[in-house]
């Protein structure tokens, strides 16, 4: 099945440095990705959405300067946690819609970046 | 705009016994609506949609949930549950226009006791 790869799984920076994670469609052509944030035990927020070859649209209250997002190809979208502080410490996850909306597969999700900043 | 209520946010059970997750969706437009299940530092593994048709919804791992327009609800059910279904669950729904984005509960922690 439609599989997305996400990495790195864990990453540990030091507050000020910039934190890069990858989001990559294995075996098919993710169009539109969807960055999401996650607070412990708490639920997703969609952080915004990436189509492939233009500006990522970002939800209310999401730095767009801190929260860099690019989906230059078909296969990969990327975001990059910029000037990182400790709260920006969270569980990030992606996520890849498959087929036309929901009438497809519906959407896949990377196994998530658990970023803690020190 | 829509919105999900997952009302029960653990829900105990010992091993064998039936469990159902609760979930009532608010939207102006018609929905998609979506279980997934969460393992500790994992991604989310989808369980089950319900995209139109048959309200009774069959999914992986034993579990099934219904679809119900007039209590805008999507509850969750397994008739015996293993301790390996201990998971974060949430209910999601979907706008079928737009760039349908996807909306979560606030998740259900279902503790499976042995």
């Amino acid at each position: 099945g439609a599989v997305v790869s996400q990495h790195p799984s864990r990453v540990i920076c030091k507050s000020g440095t910039s934190v890069k994670i990858e989001c990559r469609s294995l075996d098919f052509q993710a169009t539109t990705m969807f960055w999401y944030r996650q607070f412990p035990k708490q639920s997703l927020m969609l952080m915004a959405t990436s189509n492939e070859g233009s500006k990522a649209t970002y939800e209310q209250g999401v730095e767009k300067d801190k929260f860099l997002i690019n989906h230059a190809s078909l296969t990969l979208s990327t975001l990059t946690v910029t000037s990182a502080h400790p709260e920006d410490s969270s569980f990030y996850i992606c996520s890849a819609r498959l087929g036309q909306g929901a009438r497809g597969y519906g959407y896949t999700f990377g196994s998530g970046t658990r970023l803690t900043v020190v | 705009a829509q919105s999900v209520t997952q009302l029960d946010s653990q829900v105990p059970v010992f091993e064998e016994a039936p469990v159902e997750l609760r979930c009532n969706y608010s939207s102006s437009v018609s929905v998609y609506l979506f279980w997934y299940v969460q393992y500790p530092n994992q991604g989310l593994q989808l369980l089950l949609k319900y995209l139109s048709g048959s309200t009774l919804v069959k999914g992986i791992n034993g579990f099934e949930a219904e679809f119900n327009k007039s209590q805008t609800s999507f509850h969750l059910r397994k008739p015996s549950v293993h301790i390996s279904d201990t998971a974060e669950y949430f209910c999601a729904v979907s706008d079928p226009g737009g760039y349908q984005k996807v909306t979560f509960g606030t998740g259900t922690k279902l503790q499976v006791i042995p």
